[in-house]
């Protein structure tokens, strides 16, 4: 299997604080992204990072990338209640966006 | 823009019917989409990348004649759960690839339930 770990499975912070999650993959990428899924529902694009990118921020998310040892993290900063989500990272298999293979997810909940 | 549909959003069924599920391009023409299946609390898995006007390519371990999926326009794919059983049961959910992007766009989902 190609499929991705993520690390922690779960996690539980307060509102205001910085949520980080970790992804790790097996094969040669062109890029990796991020999504986050909300309970029951579908799938919503949070952010690209290319595999000759090292770093990128949009809003309150910054992810960075490390191909040596294969790995990316996610983190959101000033966490909100509404941030409450399972995310998940994402590899192409094939060095196209044709095959996305998804990493196991991190359900993070955020409490007031 | 780049929404996605799919209906319906859930559905229940008796073991050995069909079951339709749509998936839409609303804004946009998709040449490429894909079919996902979601177990509870688990990642989504590949079945299917279906292209518009030719035969799917499934994954292993997915069997063609039990997902049926037809790509017969670039705003439409269909995916029909054939004598679907109890353990079809699980959260269904395509994606359209806009074509020149590197970004697939997730339609809501569809659960599943055959009783």
């Amino acid at each position: 299997s190609q499929q991705g770990e993520e690390d922690p499975q779960a996690l539980s912070i307060q509102e205001g604080e910085n949520a980080t999650m970790n992804c790790s993959y097996k094969t040669s990428i062109n890029n990796l992204q991020w999504y986050r899924q909300n309970s029951g529902r579908g799938l919503v694009h949070l952010i690209l990072i290319r595999s000759n990118e090292r770093e990128k921020h949009s809003g309150r998310l910054r992810v960075t990338l490390d191909t040596s040892k294969k790995s990316s993290s996610l983190l959101i900063t000033a966490s909100r209640a509404a941030d409450t989500a399972s995310y998940f990272c994402a590899t192409d298999a094939d060095g196209t966006a044709s095959k996305l293979t998804f990493g196991t997810g991190t359900r993070l909940q955020v409490t007031l | 823009g780049a929404v996605v549909s799919q209906h319906p959003s859930r559905v229940i069924c008796k073991s050995g019917t069909s079951v339709k599920i749509e998936c839409r391009s609303l804004d946009f023409q998709a040449t490429t989409m894909f079919w996902y299946r979601q177990f509870p609390k688990q990642s989504l898995m590949l079945m299917a990348t279906s292209n518009e006007g030719s035969k799917a390519t499934y994954e292993q371990g997915v069997e063609k004649d039990k997902f049926l999926i037809n790509h017969a326009s670039l705003t439409l794919s269909t995916l029909t759960v054939t004598s679907a059983h109890p353990e079809d049961s699980s959260f269904y959910i395509c994606s359209a690839l806009l074509g020149g992007r590197e970004t697939q766009y997730f339609g809501p989902g569809t659960r599943l339930l055959v009783l």
